[in-house]
């Protein structure tokens, strides 16, 4: 176990829909970065937050955004989903954002039918 | 091309066997090198972390770097059925960015 918790674990949902996925890091953990994981593509980076503040931005749609709290939690938001978007989304988590290791949470499994 | 490759196998081999994993790839500014195992249904999970070239060695895992030529390695020696999972190559450093790029993983398969 990580320490980093995923919620849901499964979702699936029309396409056109919006869901939000969730993140808690590890205690103590103040990098949370997400990413989507689709069996062509393999592990692709979205986005990393520090602390509440966007640090760095991947091949992220602009249907898609993302936000860290004050608690460091973190949520990813995904709206007017299409099939494409069913894919394996882990978020992960690091004590500073800079080099280091990252804990990979459990995943959400997202299904767009 | 893709700036990490990586065979996507599947890769079999018997119990015991030395297992050799490898990537390569073209960006020469990448300066730190990782290796994930992820197991079916499950978040990747960090084995070895390298920096530049040379080599690292942790219990049964070994891992290479060769910059000169653009490729990385793990070996697993004695390879166990629990080692059977998707190995994926990471690394960063470039530019200043320390966000991994991986590669697409590896699936290895270690029988009895």
């Amino acid at each position: 176990d990580s320490g980093v918790t995923q919620t849901p674990k499964h979702l699936i949902t029309a396409t056109g829909q919006r869901v939000t996925l969730r993140c808690s890091p590890r205690s103590g953990d103040l990098s949370v970065y997400w990413y989507q994981q689709s069996l062509d593509q393999g592990l692709q980076f979205l986005i990393q937050y520090y602390n509440g503040e966007e640090r760095a931005k991947g091949n992220i749609l602009e249907r898609f955004s993302a936000q860290q709290f004050p608690d460091l939690h973190s949520e990813l938001n995904l709206s007017s989903l299409e099939l494409g978007d069913s894919a394996l989304y882990f978020c992960a988590s690091s004590v500073t954002g800079q080099l280091g290791e990252q804990f990979f949470g459990p995943g959400t499994r997202l299904t767009v039918l | 091309q893709k700036e990490v490759e990586q065979d996507p196998g599947p890769l079999s081999v018997p119990e015991g066997a030395i297992v050799s994993l490898n990537c390569t790839y073209s960006n020469s500014a990448f300066q730190y090198f990782m290796w994930y195992r992820q197991y079916s249904r499950k978040g990747p999970e960090l084995l070895m972390y390298t920096y530049s070239s040379g080599n690292k060695e942790d219990g049964r895992f070994t891992a290479q770097v060769d910059k000169s030529s653009k490729y990385i390695s793990l070996f697993i020696r004695d390879s166990q059925p629990s080692d059977s999972a998707t190995y994926l190559c990471a690394m960063t450093g470039s530019g200043g960015s320390y966000i991994p790029t991986f590669g697409r993983g590896t699936s290895l398969i270690v029988h009895p």
